[in-house]
């Protein structure tokens, strides 16, 4: 069973702060991996997408690939309460390549 | 460029009932996901349509559940009978590629 584990939080962090959500994978031959939010009541909304070991900036976001170490991480830079919302860490690995989904962080930034 | 449309936005119905969720895509996308979403988790997938073709229904409850894609515009799922634990954000997304499904505001279904 391919899986993606997050720790479901809440993490709370002060405006400014740097969060950092992490997310393992169980499938080594993974070879794209997802950050979404959700806020709320709403849909997952795509942030980020990363293929390459190493770190992929955009923005206050900078995800991070550790395929050794089957590891993704996401950071948010100086942290505001609009980023308060849950983190869902996704890869390609289903039997027809399909996202399969962590159950998601649950970020709260405290003005 | 107009989002995922999903109707209905809520659904409360009894136990045993059936019920039917809509979904227009993207205009031009060919590939549509239907995913359940239960609070506290993520995303599940229940099927996956690449134009009007089923690509992957392995997840789907096919004694209960069923989805058709007509034309390979629109995009149907149904369930029959309904069951409590399918009490769940039932969420349609449409892509061009592989780096972006873009998803629909979901369908919050109560079953009672």
């Amino acid at each position: 069973q391919k899986e993606v584990e997050q720790n479901s939080g809440p993490l709370s962090v002060p405006e400014g702060a740097i969060a950092s959500l992490n997310c393992t994978y169980s499938d080594r031959g993974s070879q794209s991996f997802f950050w979404y939010r959700q806020y709320s009541g709403k849909s997952p909304e795509l942030i980020m997408f990363i293929y390459s070991n190493g770190d992929k900036e955009d923005g206050r976001f900078t995800a991070q690939l550790n395929k050794a170490s089957q590891y993704v991480s996401l950071l948010i830079r100086d942290s505001q309460p609009s980023d308060s919302a849950t983190y869902l860490c996704a890869f390609y690995g289903g039997s027809q390549g399909n996202l399969i989904f962590g159950k998601g962080t649950k970020l709260s930034v405290k003005p | 460029e107009a989002g995922v449309a999903q109707s209905p936005r809520y659904k409360i119905i009894e136990k045993r009932q059936s019920v039917a969720f809509w979904c227009n895509p993207i205009s031009g996308h060919a590939t549509l996901y239907w995913y359940q979403q239960i609070l506290g988790q993520g995303p599940k997938l229940l099927i996956q349509f690449q134009n009007n073709g089923v690509v992957d229904d392995s997840q789907l409850p096919k004694d209960r559940f069923s989805a058709e894609r007509l034309k390979g515009v629109d995009s149907t799922l149904k369930i029959q009978p309904a069951k409590l634990e399918d009490s769940a954000v039932y969420l349609c997304a449409s892509s061009a590629t592989l780096n972006e499904q873009f998803f629909g505001p979901g369908t919050r279904l109560t079953v009672l």
